[in-house]
């Protein structure tokens, strides 16, 4: 089955103590992305990655990090997590940046930082 | 400031009836609009999309309309089934690069 997962999709931690959120998908897809969600916000796009080891900021990149060592994989890390952090956060791929853009999500991982 | 806009947080519709979700943006350099559907503890999934050179998509159910000199888009879903009631997201791409710019969603309640 096609799919984007995200690992763990739930997570509460204390400030200052870095975590990393994995996202894999099996499209083959060259982009990935990792998105915010808040409350009267909609998504904000983290950082993006156009293909491996090319990653590049998104709208609200600080205190945020990103890899993309192989395709499948794009894991987000959190240095030192601050509460400002906590949020709904998706991991979205498609095959490129074309005419349809279709973005595959995954589930998303709902992170609190106390 | 937001460069797209969804004013209405949520919009209740009786089963059967239409459903029209509204969308304004700022920017004149977008040149692609697209809606995703969100259920609870999912993540958006795509719905339908149009190119600015285009007035009018339809996708079985759903027409996703353009108006591009009052900057609107609205997504039609006719008729409204109980299944539609979900978080439904406007996007929007600049031309200039590849990152999408989201408006803060709609809920959609189908009432039977």
């Amino acid at each position: 089955e096609a799919q984007v997962t995200q690992n763990p999709r739930y997570l509460i931690t204390v400030t200052g103590k870095k975590l990393t959120v994995t996202c894999s998908q099996n499209m083959n897809h060259e982009y990935m992305s990792w998105y915010r969600q808040d409350p009267g916000l909609g998504l904000r796009q983290i950082y993006y990655s156009m293909n491996v080891e090319v990653t590049d900021k998104g709208d609200v990149p600080e205190g945020y990090k990103v890899s993309r060592k192989e395709k499948r994989n794009f894991p987000l890390i959190l240095e030192s997590p601050s509460p400002n952090q906590t949020s709904l956060y998706f991991c979205a791929s498609s095959f490129g940046t074309g005419v349809s853009y279709e973005q595959y999500f995954g589930p998303g991982t709902r992170l609190t930082v106390t | 400031d937001q460069q797209v806009k969804q004013n209405s947080p949520s919009l209740s519709v009786q089963e059967g009836r239409i459903s029209i979700l509204n969308c304004d943006y700022t920017n004149s350099m977008f040149d692609y609009f697209l809606w995703y559907k969100k259920y609870p503890a999912e993540g958006p999934t795509f719905l339908i999309s149009i190119s600015s050179i285009k007035d009018k998509n339809e996708d079985g159910r759903f027409t996703v309309f353009l108006n591009k000199s009052a900057k609107h888009l609205s997504l039609h879903i006719v008729p409204s089934q109980p299944g539609d009631s979900a978080v439904y997201f406007c996007a929007a791409r600049p031309n200039s690069n590849y990152q999408l710019i989201w408006g803060a969603g709609t809920k959609l309640i189908i009432k039977p």
